[in-house]
C-alpha cells in the first residue's frame, strides 16, 4: 500500500529539548515536503527536498532542519523547540516534475510547553 | 491577500442538499489539487485538475483557468461527507501554496 508515515503522531515536550519527527514513503518519490498546520493560516511549507541530499528552506524554516540521506526518508529536527513552534505538522511527497498527486502522511500533533 | 482563497470558511448543510465550495487564486499554475481533511487530521488527496471537470462518486471538481477559479461540488451531501476541505495550487515548481480551508458540517 502506497503510504506516507510520521512518528510519533502526538508529541508532548518542553523548551529546548531537542527532537525529531520522522517521516517515510514507500513509493520513490523523488519530492518531500514538511508542513504546518496552525488555524487560520492554513498549511505553511517549512522544508521541502527535490530528491537525495537536495534540500531547500520553504516559507517558515526558522528553528527547523531537515536531511535527506535516503531516499525514502525526510526527518523534521526541531534543534531548540519553543512554544511558538506548537502546531499539527504534515509530511508529505509526490514525483517530482509534471503533475502528480500529493500523499500526507498521518500528521504528528507537537505540543512544546 | 493570500494568493490562493477559498469561500465560504465555514458551511453547514442538511443532508441531501447540494454543496458547492469555491477556490479563486491569484498566481499562474500549472493544477490544482482540492484536499480533504477529516476530524482526525490526516489529510487525503480528492482531485488533480489542470483544466475542465472531474468526477468521482458525488464529488466533481471544475477549473476555469481564465478566470482562476475552481469549484468543489458535493451532490446528495451525507454526515460522512464533514471534513475540512482545502484547495493547493501549484505553479510551475512542485511547491503547492495552500488556501485556509472550508470546514463543512452536514448535519442529519
Amino acid at each position: 500500500e502506497a503510504q506516507v508515515t510520521q512518528n510519533p503522531r502526538y508529541l508532548i515536550t518542553v523548551t529546548g529539548k531537542k527532537l525529531t519527527v520522522t517521516c517515510s514513503q514507500n513509493m520513490n518519490h523523488e519530492y518531500m515536503s514538511w508542513y504546518r498546520q496552525d488555524p487560520g493560516l492554513g498549511l505553511r511549507q517549512i522544508y521541502y527536498s527535490m530528491n537525495v541530499e537536495v534540500t531547500d528552506k520553504g516559507d517558515v524554516p526558522e528553528g527547523y532542519k531537515v536531511s535527506r540521506k535516503e531516499k525514502r526518508n525526510f526527518p523534521l529536527i526541531l534543534e531548540s523547540p519553543s512554544p511558538n513552534q506548537t502546531s499539527l505538522y504534515f509530511c508529505a511527497s509526490t514525483r517530482a516534475g509534471g503533475i502528480h498527486e500529493q500523499y500526507f502522511g498521518p500528521g504528528t500533533r507537537l505540543t512544546v510547553t | 491577500k493570500n494568493e490562493v482563497e477559498q469561500s465560504p470558511q465555514n458551511l453547514t448543510a442538511q443532508e441531501g442538499e447540494f454543496i458547492t465550495i469555491n477556490c479563486s487564486y491569484s498566481v499562474g499554475i500549472s493544477a490544482l489539487h482540492w484536499l480533504q481533511q477529516h476530524p482526525g487530521g490526516g489529510i487525503v488527496s480528492l482531485f488533480m485538475l489542470s483544466s475542465g471537470k472531474k468526477k468521482h462518486g458525488r464529488l466533481i471538481a471544475t477549473i476555469n483557468i481564465q478566470e482562476k477559479h475552481s469549484s468543489l461540488h458535493i451532490t446528495a451531501s451525507h454526515p460522512r461527507d464533514s471534513a475540512v476541505y482545502i484547495c493547493a495550487v501549484r505553479g510551475n515548481t512542485d511547491k503547492l501554496i495552500f488556501g485556509t480551508g472550508t470546514r463543512l458540517q452536514v448535519f442529519p
